[in-house]
């Protein structure tokens, strides 16, 4: 059965810090990936997708990037913290055959605290 | 553009008691609805899915939802809520040609005793 995994669950960083945060997919192969973001009392929006390794579609200009170094593996870096980044961030898979309908299976999520 | 819109952001409701959580899409040709379900601290997780077919939607933990095409609608709907329904759930849609859902700003519902 597939799983999807992010790390770490929580993080405190001070504003102007790096970032990176990690998803990995497990029991799929060549999977379609996406980070979310929630902000407080918001909805989710989407950050990034990717449909393959090296392949990275941005949503929203920001202050984030994301990396997809192996099939199922996606990062989401930043180079320097903003107190608007945080929020809770949610990365998703979807199985890779095009058709709008595929469901979309969340990981646990990472709870991002920028002082 | 794509949008979906919740207009409650919260309902508290008691145990028991039936619930609807409304949910409104912007018109497309075609459009393939969900509902996620959010606990605390968790991700989400998919309650049900509106593709084609039949308009009742039947999902799990005794959720059900209408698609009203002449409406633009999905509302979500339980008869009996229990405590363990209160969370977080949002309704998402993905229009033609769109890899990533697009979600409401999501509706807190509240079970009290």
């Amino acid at each position: 059965s597939q799983t999807i995994h992010q790390w770490p669950a929580t993080l405190v960083q001070p504003v102007g810090s790096p970032l990176s945060l990690e998803c990995t997919v497990e029991g799929t192969s060549n999977p379609n990936l996406y980070w979310y973001r929630q902000a407080a009392g918001r909805g989710l929006q989407l950050l990034f997708y990717s449909v393959g390794i090296g392949q990275i579609s941005s949503e929203v200009p920001q202050n984030l990037s994301a990396s997809r170094p192996q099939d199922r593996q996606f990062i989401l870096s930043s180079k320097k913290l903003l107190l608007s980044d945080s929020g809770f961030y949610l990365c998703a898979w979807s199985e890779f055959q095009g058709q709008a309908h595929n469901e979309q299976f969340f990981g646990p999520g990472t709870r991002l605290t920028v002082l | 553009a794509q949008s979906v819109t919740q207009l409650d952001s919260q309902v508290p409701v008691f145990e028991e008691a039936p619930v609807e959580l409304r949910c409104n899409y912007s018109s497309s040709v075609s459009v393939y609805l969900f509902w996620y379900v959010q606990y605390p601290n968790q991700g989400l997780q998919l309650l049900l899915k509106y593709l084609s077919g039949s308009t009742l939607v039947k999902g799990i933990n005794g959720f059900e939802a209408e698609f009203n095409k002449s409406q633009t609608s999905f509302h979500l709907r339980k008869p009996s809520v229990h405590i363990s329904d209160t969370a977080e759930y949002f309704c998402a849609r993905r229009g033609p040609g769109r890899r990533a859902l697009t979600f409401g700003s999501g509706t807190r519902l509240q079970v009290q005793p």
